[in-house]
Formats: C-alpha cells, sequence, structure tokens
C-alpha cells in the first residue's frame, strides 16, 4: 500500500522568504499524480499545486513551486515571498494512476506558520 | 468559478442517532468522494462513487455508512447510527472524467459532534 510522509509537523517562515516543505512517499507503481493541498483555519481544502510523475519538469504556479525527485520518492513545496495568507495546514497527497477509485492518500500535513 | 458546497457546515447529534451530509458536486463533475478528517489527524479516504456505485470504499466505511445520489445534483453521506468516534470534519469532494490526473475538489466541509 502507498504511504505519504510529511516528516516537519511545524515549519515558520518570516514574511517574504522562502521555505521548502518535505513530502516523501512510498509506491511500488511507475504512474502516479502528486498534489499538495493548503487547509487554513477554515478546513476548507484548497489546491495549491500538482505534478505528473511521468513529467520531469517540475511543476510551478506563481510562487509555490515543487521539486519531484522520482527516484528519491520526494516532492517538496516551495512557496517563494511568503506571505501571512499563506499560514496553514500543508497537505501533501498521492493519487495512483492505476487504482480505479482515484482516492487521495494524504501525508500527515505541515503547519506553517508566517511571522510577520 | 464553480465549487463544491456541502451542507450542513455544523451538526451536533446525540450518540445512536442518524445523520446524513450533504453535498453538491460541480456539475459536470461524474466522480464523487467523502473523506473525514478527525481533529489534529490526516485527511482519511472513505468512499468513491462513480456511475451510481460505490468504486471503492475503506476499512472505516462499515455497515453504518452509505452514500447516495439522489437526485442529479446531491450526493449524501447517511451515518445510521452515529458513535462518538464518528466527530470528525467530513468533506465531499469532486472531480471529471477527463482532466489533469482528475484533480479532485474539495468542499468546505461538514463538522460534525457526536455527543
Amino acid at each position: 500500500a502507498q504511504t505519504v510522509t510529511q516528516s516537519q509537523p511545524e515549519m515558520s517562515v518570516q514574511e517574504a522568504e522562502t521555505v521548502t516543505l518535505s513530502c516523501t512517499y512510498d509506491t511500488s507503481e511507475s504512474d502516479y499524480y502528486l498534489f499538495w493541498y493548503k487547509q487554513p483555519p477554515s478546513r476548507q481544502m484548497i489546491l495549491v499545486i500538482r505534478q505528473e510523475a511521468y513529467k520531469q519538469q517540475n511543476a510551478t504556479e506563481n510562487r509555490f513551486s515543487v521539486n519531484f525527485q522520482k527516484a528519491a520518492k520526494s516532492f517538496s513545496l516551495k512557496i517563494s515571498d511568503s506571505q501571512l495568507g499563506d499560514a496553514a495546514m500543508y497537505f501533501c497527497a498521492y493519487r495512483s494512476a492505476m487504482d480505479s477509485s482515484y482516492k487521495l492518500i494524504f501525508g500527515s500535513g505541515t503547519r506553517l506558520l508566517v511571522r510577520p | 468559478e464553480p465549487e463544491v458546497t456541502q451542507t450542513p457546515s455544523h451538526q451536533v447529534t446525540q450518540m445512536g442517532q442518524e445523520v446524513i451530509l450533504r453535498c453538491v458536486p460541480i456539475s459536470n463533475h461524474l466522480y464523487f468522494y467523502w473523506y473525514r478528517q478527525i481533529l489534529g489527524q490526516k485527511v482519511e479516504f472513505l468512499v468513491s462513487f462513480y456511475n451510481n456505485e460505490i468504486s471503492e470504499k475503506s476499512e472505516i466505511f462499515d455497515d453504518q455508512f452509505s452514500v447516495e445520489r439522489p437526485d442529479g445534483s446531491n450526493f449524501t453521506l447517511k451515518i445510521r447510527s452515529t458513535k462518538l468516534e464518528d466527530s470528525a470534519m467530513y468533506f465531499c469532494a469532486s472531480s471529471s472524467l477527463q482532466g489533469f490526473g482528475q484533480t479532485q475538489y474539495f468542499g468546505p466541509g461538514t463538522r460534525l459532534l457526536v455527543l
């Protein structure tokens, strides 16, 4: 069974600085999708960025980018120019390309604090 | 921008009572999901639903749980006889048949408290 591990329960960053959140996963599959979701205090899950495993190019969405290392099974999220509104829980998630249920497997989350 | 909606936002119930959580997925989506998140824990998959039947369910989704798409727009999760440990945030999500990795879009959640 696939697992997703987020080893940093909490991270802190100064406003306008850059922070990297770590995520590793375990799978025997070669084709899959990876996601980062943000959960602000309102607790709604908001998609931040996504990556297809067969694409070598790292995904980028404005200030958010990923460092996808397939061989190392690592999928870290970099937030540049951090803003106060970035403060939230961040969840890494895995989705098999083979599983017809398309279910997401989540990590335990990293709480990001942004210091003004 | 289309979004997933859920009602109610909060629900308090007594142990042993039945609850129905409602979701309206994005209109052109065909895959529907329920997840739950116990306070302070990770988000856990409960069930996926496609073509009016369950695609997969987790071990959490026992006989006390059921899902239904009663009409063309709603997707419901029923808990027949609630237990204290059912207290959690319940998220509905939907995804389209096409598109990037069938990205799932989440609703705002229903916070269920069982007393």
